[in-house]
């Protein structure tokens, strides 16, 4: 069974950083897409960043980019979000989501990410 | 970027209808066209891909068609637990936006 696990949301200051990390079991984790997804509350969905198979290439959201970076430890089936510069706007639940065949196939539960002073 | 545009953002049906929910691309998109659902307090779930192709589990009643930039979710006979949010998401190319959503009650 396909399980995503996001984890390291909570409450942090305008301007500081937050790590969040996805555990993923249930699959070959190497082999897939990944990405981050968040939700303001109340609002839509808005992706945030995406990682190929090995981590060799990435693409963002033009709101998060030089702010945020998108990694994987494929040894370890883990992707990870780290957020750098967090305002006000960056809170919301963030998930993270398998990519397959430009579908995202599998989600996790969510994380919260609350940025205020 | 590719904006998507849905329609209606609300609509209020009964259980049996059929419920039609549109989808507009800002520019041609193909098939790469998603649709989710989601639930209060949940993940999206995945419905639709490739414009019409049914996701595993996904009951019969969902369809999905379109290329280019004009789609359309459609619930066949609609149930009380198709209450919920719609979203359409392009997968043409990044950012890989998203519709603005469409909120589904039943009367």
């Amino acid at each position: 069974e396909v399980q995503l696990v996001e984890s390291g949301g909570g409450l942090v200051q305008p301007g500081g950083s937050l790590r969040l990390s996805c555990a993923a079991s249930g699959f070959t984790f190497s082999s897939y897409w990944m990405h981050w997804v968040r939700q303001a509350p109340g609002k839509g969905l808005v992706w945030v960043a995406g990682i190929n198979s090995d981590g060799s290439s990435t693409r963002y959201a033009d709101s998060v980019k030089g702010r945020f970076t998108v990694s994987r430890d494929n040894a370890k089936n883990t992707l990870h979000l780290q957020m750098n510069s967090l305002r006000a706007e960056d809170t919301a639940v963030y998930y993270c989501s398998r990519g397959y065949n430009w579908k995202f196939d599998y989600w996790g539960q969510g994380t919260l990410v609350t940025v205020s002073s | 970027d590719i904006q998507m545009t849905q329609s209606p953002s609300s609509l209020s049906a009964s259980v049996g209808d059929r419920v039609t929910i549109t989808c507009r691309a800002s520019q041609s998109i193909s098939s790469y066209l998603n649709w989710y659902q989601q639930k209060p307090g949940k993940a999206p779930n995945l419905l639709i891909y490739a414009a019409s192709s049914l996701q595993s589990g996904i009951p019969s009643r969902f369809s999905g068609s379109g290329s280019g930039t004009d789609f359309t979710l459609t619930i066949s006979s609609l149930q009380p637990e198709d209450c919920a949010i719609y979203y359409c998401q392009q997968s043409y190319s990044t950012p890989y936006t998203f519709g603005q959503g469409t909120k589904l009650e039943i009367k």
